[in-house]
């Protein structure tokens, strides 16, 4: 079963503009990460942050997480049309092995 | 490049056949994992080797499903007697031991049973 909702589903923006996706999740997590798909291609690494964390950053990437409202954001300044993407958020588990439960992803188009 | 290698890329089969796909990880991970992603879902997880040893399987894997990882490096997942809803991309990932790590992906091999 997927546990994190991706928040929109879709989202369609231009060049420069920014793009903010969100993620809830249901059960408890030792942390979250972010990552990109472009299209018929393997899934790549993005930003991990872990529950003792709120905020990080790399590049053009922010990311947040709200523990006790069980959510993250991602957000991505001045998108660039090759930022065009599926966006999956996946959390690993509190206790266990280090699987993650990806959500459905949010599809992103920036147009030039 | 050293990155997670998956062959073949595609396979088209008859409902009924075996398949058989493989996973050539980085070669200084020991964690390896198989996910199965369908269209417009993401990726679930199949099955996790920490070297050699099997150590978590999900309920998608049914007994058609199998995976080795004989000498803790490359792996292998095959599907015996393959129905139509086996139909998806089955993508390897692989992660060095120590904490939790990022999980580097293959590009899949992507699955069509007529």
């Amino acid at each position: 079963s997927q546990q994190g909702e991706e928040d929109p589903q879709a989202l369609s923006i231009q060049e420069g503009e920014n793009a903010t996706m969100n993620c809830s999740y249901k059960t408890s997590i030792n942390n979250l990460q972010w990552y990109r798909q472009n299209s018929g291609r393997g899934l790549v690494h993005l930003i991990l942050i872990r529950s003792n964390e709120r905020e990080k950053h790399s590049g053009r990437l922010r990311v947040t997480l709200d523990t006790s409202k069980k959510s993250s954001s991602l957000l991505i300044t001045a998108s660039r049309a090759a930022d065009t993407a599926s966006y999956f958020c996946a959390t690993g588990p509190n206790s266990g092995y280090s699987t993650l439960t990806f959500g459905k992803g949010t599809m992103l188009l920036v147009s030039p | 490049d050293t990155g997670v290698s998956q062959n073949p890329r595609h396979k088209i089969t008859k409902r009924g056949q075996n398949v058989t796909f493989r996973c050539d990880p980085i070669s200084e991970h020991n964690r390896l994992y198989w996910y199965r992603q369908t269209l417009g879902q993401g990726p679930e997880f199949l099955t996790y080797f920490q070297n050699e040893a099997q150590l978590e399987k999900s309920r998608l894997l049914s007994d058609r499903f199998s995976a080795e990882r004989p000498k803790g490096s490359f792996s292998t997942l095959e599907i015996q007697r393959t129905e139509q809803g086996d139909s998806a991309m089955y993508l390897c990932a692989s992660s060095p031991r120590a904490g939790d790590q990022p999980q580097h992906f293959g590009d899949g091999t992507r699955l069509s049973i007529l």
